[in-house]
């Protein structure tokens, strides 16, 4: 079955980085694409990125450049989110979601990973 | 940015009611567009995909339809496992953003 396991909850202090890892099972990994999206607390949906599990190139939304790195190891069949220069702003669970294609549906998520900063 | 603004933002009705959620997009995005389904400490469920294709498992009292700028979910006969916070979402341009999301609360 497919599944999305992430890296375990993250505490940071303001101005550290942080890599959440998403392992992917249950399907070819190089077929699919990887979204990034996050939600603060009590908040809504917020998409930060995609990656191409292939060829690994990417595609961020214009706030998060600079901001936030995706990248992928084909022989884990693994996708890494970093967040640089953290803000608490920034605290929120972070959820990575396929698609089969670059721009169709998000079919199954990862469970999702607190991020807190916190001084 | 394209933006996707839902109504209402907020809905109370009873098990067996029928449902109708709306989603606006504020340029045209063909039917590129899901609905997914969240509850507390969950992560999104995929309800409805590409405007109105049911995804496999859901159950069909869910429906979509719309193309262009207007869509709308349905729910036929709502169950008690359906009070949760929905969301739109377009995949038509980068960044594929979400609606602010319909929570759907029991009367």
């Amino acid at each position: 079955q497919v599944q999305l396991v992430q890296s375990g909850a993250e505490v940071k202090k303001p101005g550290a980085s942080v890599k959440v890892s998403c392992r992917a099972s249950g399907y070819t990994f190089t077929s699919y694409y990887i979204h990034w999206v996050r939600q603060a607390p009590g908040q809504g949906l917020e998409w930060l990125g995609i990656i191409n599990s292939s060829g690994g190139s990417t595609t961020y939304a214009q706030k998060f450049l600079g901001k936030v790195t995706l990248t992928r190891d084909t022989s884990t069949s693994t996708v890494y989110m970093e967040l640089s220069s953290l803000r608490s702003e920034d605290t929120a669970v972070y959820y990575c979601a396929r698609s089969g294609e670059y721009n169709s549906k998000l079919d199954y998520w990862g469970q999702g990973t607190l991020v807190t900063v916190s001084p | 940015d394209i933006q996707m603004t839902q109504s209402p933002s907020s809905l109370s009705a009873s098990v067996g009611d029928r449902v109708t959620i709306t989603c606006r997009a504020s340029q045209y995005i063909s039917s590129y567009l899901n609905w997914y389904q969240q509850k507390p400490g969950k992560a999104p469920n995929l309800l409805i995909y590409a405007a109105s294709s049911l995804q496999s498992g859901v159950p069909s009292r869910f429906s979509g339809s719309g193309s262009g700028t207007d869509f709308t979910l349905t729910i036929g006969s709502l169950q008690p496992e359906d009070f949760a916070t929905y969301y739109c979402h377009q995949t038509y341009s980068t960044p594929f953003t979400f609606g602010q999301g319909t929570k759907l609360e029991i009367k």
